[in-house]
């Protein structure tokens, strides 16, 4: 079945910093990923989509220049937490699916946590 | 009203029994129904689909969809200890046609003791 790939699966940074994160799909080509995250004790949040060659779109409350989303490749979307802050400790989690209807396969996901 | 709600248990059942999974949903108009297993610190796995009304079974699984009455079940028989974990139920978002925009409920925690 087609894999989505994510790393780091665990970062660890001070406040103030920025942290990247990777979700590449490996056998099959993603013109759209999704981003989303999963505080503690909590479901599945969609934050964001993530559009090969074209701006990225923001669910609403999330923040567009505190998360930086990049999707320059077909394969490739990558998302930048800038000036982390204690509060955006979550785990990430990005996903994609084959075609318009094809069923969504997550990655392994990137457990953030700012200190 | 929440989108998606589910019991979010803890529900716990013996081994070898049938765990049921309970979830309903807001939008009449929904048409895809998703349940994900998720373990203690990992990501959701699809486990289940089901888009048409009545029974989809998949080995010890079966999916059950009630249009009219706006629910959707996860049974899971002859539960075996490794079936324990967050069971989430997704629809698309309201109004959407993509597959991934989906909107969780707050999952089930379902544990299977010896």
């Amino acid at each position: 079945g087609a894999v989505v790939s994510q790393h780091p699966s665990w970062v660890i940074c001070k406040s103030g910093t920025s942290v990247k994160i990777e979700c590449r799909s490996l056998d099959f080509q993603a013109t759209t990923m999704f981003w989303y995250r999963q505080f503690p004790k909590q479901s599945l949040m969609l934050m964001a989509t993530s559009n090969e060659g074209s701006k990225a779109t923001y669910e609403q409350g999330v923040e567009k220049d505190k998360f930086l989303i990049n999707h320059a490749s077909l394969t490739l979307s990558t998302l930048t937490v800038t000036s982390a802050h204690p509060e955006d400790s979550s785990f990430y989690i990005c996903s994609a699916h084959q075609g318009v209807t094809g069923e969504l396969f997550f990655g392994e996901g990137s457990r953030l946590t700012v200190l | 009203q929440k989108e998606v709600e589910q019991n979010s248990g803890p529900l716990s059942v013996p081994e070898g029994a049938i765990a049921s999974l309970n979830c309903t949903y807001s939008d009449r108009g929904s048409q895809s129904f998703f349940w994900y297993r998720q373990y203690s610190g990992k990501s959701p796995e699809l486990i289940m689909s089901i888009y048409s009304n009545g029974d989809k079974e998949d080995g010890r699984f079966t999916a059950q969809l009630n249009k009219a009455s706006q629910y959707v079940s996860l049974l899971i028989r002859d539960s075996q200890p490794s079936d324990s974990a967050t069971y989430l139920c997704a629809v698309p978002r309201a109004g959407g046609t993509s597959y991934g925009k989906l909107t969780f409920g707050q999952g089930t925690i379902l544990t299977v003791h010896p």
